[in-house]
């Protein structure tokens, strides 16, 4: 079964450092998400691709948070510099379109020291 | 402003009692909602969505637009449905179909 992959699975950083992010959705999906998901809060979303459209940013700090999925398939979050509030899960999720049934990545976990 | 409560960090029953987790929403125009579980060392992954109307491993929902809440339920709880769960809201019609979600009830179902 068609799982979306995410890598790296552990990532540790230290503050100031630069970190990314790659996610690979389950072929065929045409929207994409990143979420960040707080110790003991629910996932909130940073961004929605549509292709290779960015569709929501609204809650993506772009001061140090950018997002690419240049051909509409893979996407690369990064962060720099990494702050640390940025500790976090970060999940990737792939959906079909027009749906609101979403497929998780197993996420990444970034540590900032 | 899209919103979506569950006020229970925690619910912990026996094996056999009912199961209610509660989920309250807040949205201005025709929501369609969702419920998504966590179980351990696993992915997170829908459970039920509201315009379906199914039961799925013995859990249903009802949208109740009066009371704007869509309360998850099961009869007699089982040990493994102890997870944590999500209600998640998306508006209908957009063509973003942002999901936004709760902070998550954790159920834990003693034997």
């Amino acid at each position: 079964e068609a799982e979306v992959a995410q890598s790296p699975r552990y990532k540790i950083t230290e503050k100031s450092q630069a970190v990314a992010f790659w996610c690979d959705p389950i072929s065929g999906h045409a929207t994409l998400y990143w979420y960040r998901q707080i110790l003991g809060q629910g996932p909130e979303l940073l961004v929605q691709f549509q292709d290779e459209s960015v569709v929501d940013d609204s809650q993506l700090p772009k001061d140090r948070f950018s997002a690419e999925r240049l051909k509409g398939v893979d996407s690369t979050l990064k962060i720099q510099p990494a702050e640390l509030g940025d500790s976090a899960m970060y999940l990737c999720a792939s959906s079909p379109f027009g749906t609101g049934e979403l497929f998780f990545g197993e996420g990444s976990r970034l540590t900032v020291l | 402003a899209q919103r979506v409560t569950q006020p229970e960090k925690l619910l912990s029953v026996f094996k056999g009692a009912p199961v209610e987790l509660k989920c309250n929403y807040s949205y201005s125009g025709s929501p369609e909602l969702f419920w998504y579980v966590q179980y351990s060392r696993q992915r997170l992954q829908l459970l039920l969505r509201h315009i379906s109307r199914e039961s799925i491993k013995g859990f249903t929902a009802d949208l109740n637009k009066g009371e704007t809440s869509f309360h998850l339920k099961k009869p007699f709880a089982q040990e493994e449905d102890s997870a944590m769960y999500y209600c998640a809201l998306s508006g209908r019609g957009g063509a973003t179909n942002k999901l936004i979600f709760g902070t998550g009830t954790l159920l834990a179902v003693q034997p």
